[in-house]
């Protein structure tokens, strides 16, 4: 049975400390795996897809990477507009559906 | 462009009442998607549409009805809902069903009185 585990479940930094967030999967065969940012009582917003280990993806301070068992998503010098909940989901192969994790509650201090 | 618009924003029902949920999205994707979400929680999937084809039902109980009436439009249908029925309901879309990259609407926040 494919697997997402996220940690950690909340994180609190100050405004410029950079950080990390983990995404540790078990899947059976990787199609893909799916960084979103979700702020509260609205609907994930796509960051990036990675396909393959060692791929690495970036969009303004979020870098994201993959290796055969887990992806970091690289938060640098944060901004207090980084606060949100970033969730990691798996697609593998055969399956008709994502599995998501329990998702990062980011908080970024001024 | 990658949006996928969902209407109502908002909405309050009452354990009789019947509304309905509407999705749409102008990408040209062919598989759509219904999901639940509680507070704090990852979103909780409950159907899928491929090629505007029920592929997918996460055993969701009756009183929730999907619809797909093109290959832009979803709907989901209410009747008689719990209040554990209350949650932020999620629409997405991909390319195609499976393990392509979904992109979600706003949400619609329905609370259950």
């Amino acid at each position: 049975e494919d697997q997402v585990t996220q940690s950690p479940e909340a994180l609190r930094l100050q405004e410029g400390e950079s950080s990390s967030l983990n995404c540790s999967y078990t899947v059976s065969g990787l199609r893909g795996l799916f960084w979103y940012r979700q702020d509260p009582g609205k609907g994930p917003e796509f960051l990036f897809t990675l396909y393959s280990a060692g791929e690495e993806k970036e969009k303004e301070r979020l870098k994201a990477t993959l290796t055969k068992k887990e992806s970091f998503l690289h938060i640098t010098a944060p901004k207090p507009e980084d606060s949100a909940t970033y969730l990691c989901a798996v697609g593998s192969t055969g399956a008709q559906k994502l599995v998501f994790g329990q998702g990062t509650r980011l908080t970024i201090n001024p | 462009d990658t949006e996928v618009t969902q209407t109502p924003k908002h909405l309050v029902m009452g354990m009789t009442n019947k509304k309905s949920l509407k999705c749409e999205q102008h990408m040209g994707h062919r598989a759509m998607y219904w999901y639940k979400q509680k507070a704090k929680k990852p979103p909780e999937l409950m159907f899928v549409y491929s090629y505007e084809k029920l592929s997918i039902n996460e055993s969701v109980p009756s009183r929730f009805s999907p619809e797909c009436p093109n290959s832009s439009l979803l709907n989901l249908h209410l009747h008689a809902l719990q209040p554990e029925d209350s949650a932020l309901y999620l629409c997405a879309s991909s390319q195609d069903s499976g393990t392509k990259t979904q992109y979600f609407g706003p949400g619609t926040r329905l609370l259950v009185l």
